[in-house]
């Protein structure tokens, strides 16, 4: 069975700099999507950003950036120039090409100091 | 409707009560997922509709709960004689092809449900 985890409980940032959230992930196949999905207190999962294991080429949005290392099994989602309203919880989570599933990381909460 | 919808929005009952959970995928969105959030925890897949299929039921966690979906539209997550373990937010989701592969799940903003 596919696993994700994220090992940073809480993170904080300060305002305009950058933070660095960790997703590793377990799974024998090799056709999977990755993706990062933002929480805030309204409990509306938004989607941030998604990686086809395919490419090679790391996924950005804006202010959004992963690492992709797909030998390592590690999908790390990078913040630039922190916002207030980046505060939430972010979730890893992995689905297999052919799959319906999102198997999701326990999340990481990320506080941004103003 | 713009986004997916879920009522009620936050709901308490009684331990051995039976509860019924909607949710209102965006329109034209053929596959619609439920997942549960316990506090702290990442969401747990649950159940999974794409159109006329059969369902894909393997996360449910117990025959006590149940969902159901008319064709492409609405879909109620039931459970029934609710334990205090089933406290959690619910939450559903849909997408608008097959439910393979890269497509993006849309979420509704979860129901929260607290069982005394």
């Amino acid at each position: 069975a596919q696993t994700v985890t994220q090992s940073q409980p809480e993170m904080s940032v300060q305002e305009a700099e950058t933070v660095t959230l960790s997703c590793t992930y377990d799974t024998s196949e090799s056709d999977y999507y990755l993706f990062w999905y933002k929480q805030p207190p309204s409990r509306q999962m938004i989607l941030v950003i998604r990686q086809e294991a395919y490419k090679q080429q790391n996924a950005t949005e804006n202010r959004f950036s992963v690492n992709f290392q797909k030998a390592a099994k590690s999908f790390s989602l990078k913040i630039s120039d922190s916002q207030l309203g980046d505060a939430a919880m972010y979730f890893c989570a992995y689905r297999r090409g052919d799959g319906n599933k999102l198997v999701f990381g326990a999340g990481t909460i990320l506080r941004v100091k103003s | 409707g713009a986004g997916v919808s879920q009522s009620p929005s936050n709901k308490v009952t009684e331990k051995g009560k039976d509860v019924e959970l909607r949710c209102d995928p965006i329109s034209g969105h053929t596959a619609l997922y439920w997942y549960r959030q316990r506090l702290g925890q990442g969401l747990e897949f649950l159940i999974y509709f794409q159109g006329n299929s059969a369902p894909d039921k393997s996360g449910l966690p117990s025959d006590r709960f149940s969902a159901e979906r008319t064709g492409e539209s609405v879909s109620t997550l039931t459970i029934q004689r609710t334990q205090q373990e089933d406290s959690a937010v619910y939450l559903c989701a849909s997408s608008s092809s097959s439910g393979a592969g890269g497509e993006t799940q849309y979420f509704g903003p979860g129901t929260r449900l607290l069982v005394l």
